[in-house]
């Protein structure tokens, strides 16, 4: 059974500060790794993806992979209000042919504060 | 207009009772998932669809049936609905490529 793991939160962070979520997951065929947002009521939304180790940034987001340890996070510089939500990680493994699913974890509830 | 429609967005109905969820995109992908989502818990497959004629069960098909009547559409039905099936329903597409999912508004049904 291929997991995918993140912390519940909530993880409560003031505005402007640097917000980092992280995800593990078990499958070590995993190929590339998906962060969604998720509004409270509201569906899944794609922030980024990432297929190779290092860093890859979009305007105030960075997602980071390290396939060795098998954890992939997202950093939020300058945290909003705005960016309270779930996040979600998602793990693909496009190996064998067997690319049309992703797993999500449970989502890290983010709560920025005024 | 909204890439990916659901319909419809808000359902009551009791124990027992057969409904569709239907899905429509006008993205021109080829792929088309549904998803229930419960409280606290992540998104959980329950069908996919590469295309019309390939219908695949995800990791929660039972209780649950599709039908895929165009590129364009993807229909859930429970049969015989029951109150663990309330949950709230996505439908997602793909292009297939690099597998990036986009989501529909859902569906929050509520089974008494």
């Amino acid at each position: 059974q291929k997991e995918v793991e993140q912390n519940s939160g909530p993880l409560s962070v003031p505005e402007g500060a640097i917000a980092s979520l992280n995800c593990t997951y078990s499958d070590r065929g995993s190929q590339s790794f998906f962060w969604y947002r998720q509004y409270s009521g509201k569906s899944p939304e794609l922030i980024m993806f990432i297929y190779s180790n290092g860093d890859k940034e979009d305007g105030r987001f960075t997602a980071q992979l390290n396939k060795a340890s098998q954890y992939v996070s997202l950093l939020i510089r300058d945290s909003q209000p705005s960016d309270s939500a779930t996040y979600l990680c998602a793990v693909n493994q496009d190996s064998g042919g067997s690319n049309y699913k992703l797993t999500f974890g449970k989502g890290t509830l983010l709560t920025v504060n005024p | 207009d909204a890439d990916v429609t659901q319909t419809p967005r808000n359902r009551i109905t009791k124990t027992g009772k057969r409904i569709m969820l239907e899905c429509s995109q006008t993205k021109g992908h080829d792929r088309m998932y549904w998803y229930r989502q419960d409280p606290g818990l992540g998104l959980q497959l329950i069908y996919y669809s590469f295309d019309v004629k390939d219908i695949n069960k995800g990791e929660i098909s039972d209780g649950y049936s599709v039908s895929r009547q165009a590129q364009a559409k993807f229909s859930l039905s429970l049969e015989s609905a029951i109150p663990n099936q309330t949950a709230l329903y996505f439908c997602a597409t793909s292009d297939g490529g690099v597998e990036t999912q986009y989501f529909g508004p859902g569906t929050r049904l509520l089974v008494l």
